[in-house]
């Protein structure tokens, strides 16, 4: 079956412009999460949501970061006024279970800032 | 703070031989674990988990090894093969229970290289 979509691929942009990246989870799951990762580096958390809960959004580097979920599918992760350092593969995974679950990955975002 | 940490940044190993993928974790009430392997371009892929009630759990070809003791997760791989050659991360899930959202700490990743 389908797994989870993520677009554009690939992004880049000149800073302090906005950036709105996308992700299609699998039909189903109800848990969403955003995950950064840097070059070489381990996935890095960023924001949760599950059906109509608060989202859990203790891993947003800032204020410039923020999510949204609409009728429990799609999801869009936005950044303002964008930096270098937020330069890195924005990750998008979904899951049945909320908790000890296995979270299937999209392909990422690779979001260049120049 | 939490950290999960691989032992190793690189494992170079002849295909046929076993692997083993160390990491260790820091936070005691973590309660679920997860290795991934992610290749060059793409998203993390399950390879898989196990429960902190359990000590070892088999897949084919793949055994993940649990020592709560001294917080200790190991991946091995029998049988290595050129298509195993990637990054691989443990992960941990550290707050199962009520409010848990099942968030992921990931490891720095080690990266297994597989010669011919």
């Amino acid at each position: 079956g389908a797994g989870v979509s993520q677009s554009p691929s690939n992004k880049v942009t000149e800073k302090g412009k906005d950036v709105e990246l996308r992700c299609d989870p699998i039909s189903g799951h109800t848990a969403l999460y955003w995950y950064r990762q840097s070059l070489g580096q381990g996935l890095e958390f960023l924001i949760y949501f599950q059906g109509n809960s608060a989202p859990d959004k203790s891993g947003l580097p800032s204020d410039r970061f923020s999510a949204e979920r609409t009728g429990g599918s799609v999801s869009t992760l936005t950044i303002q006024r964008t930096q270098q350092e937020d330069s890195a593969v924005y990750l998008c995974a979904s899951s049945l279970k909320v908790t000890g679950g296995e979270q299937y990955f999209g392909p990422g975002t690779r979001l260049t800032v120049t | 703070g939490e950290s999960v940490g691989l032992h190793l940044p690189t494992l170079s190993v002849q295909e046929g031989d076993n692997s083993i993928i160390n990491c260790a974790y820091s936070n005691s009430a973590s309660d679920y674990f997860i290795w991934y392997k992610q290749e060059s371009g793409k998203g993390p892929q399950f390879i898989i988990d196990i429960r902190s009630n359990m000590d070892k759990r088999q897949g084919q070809r793949v055994t993940v090894l649990l020592n709560k003791t001294v917080k200790h997760l190991s991946l091995q791989i029998a049988a290595t093969q050129p298509g195993d050659s990637a990054v691989y991360f443990c992960a941990e899930n550290p707050y199962l229970g009520s409010g848990n959202t099942g968030k992921l700490i990931f490891g720095q990743g080690t990266t297994l290289q597989v010669k011919p």
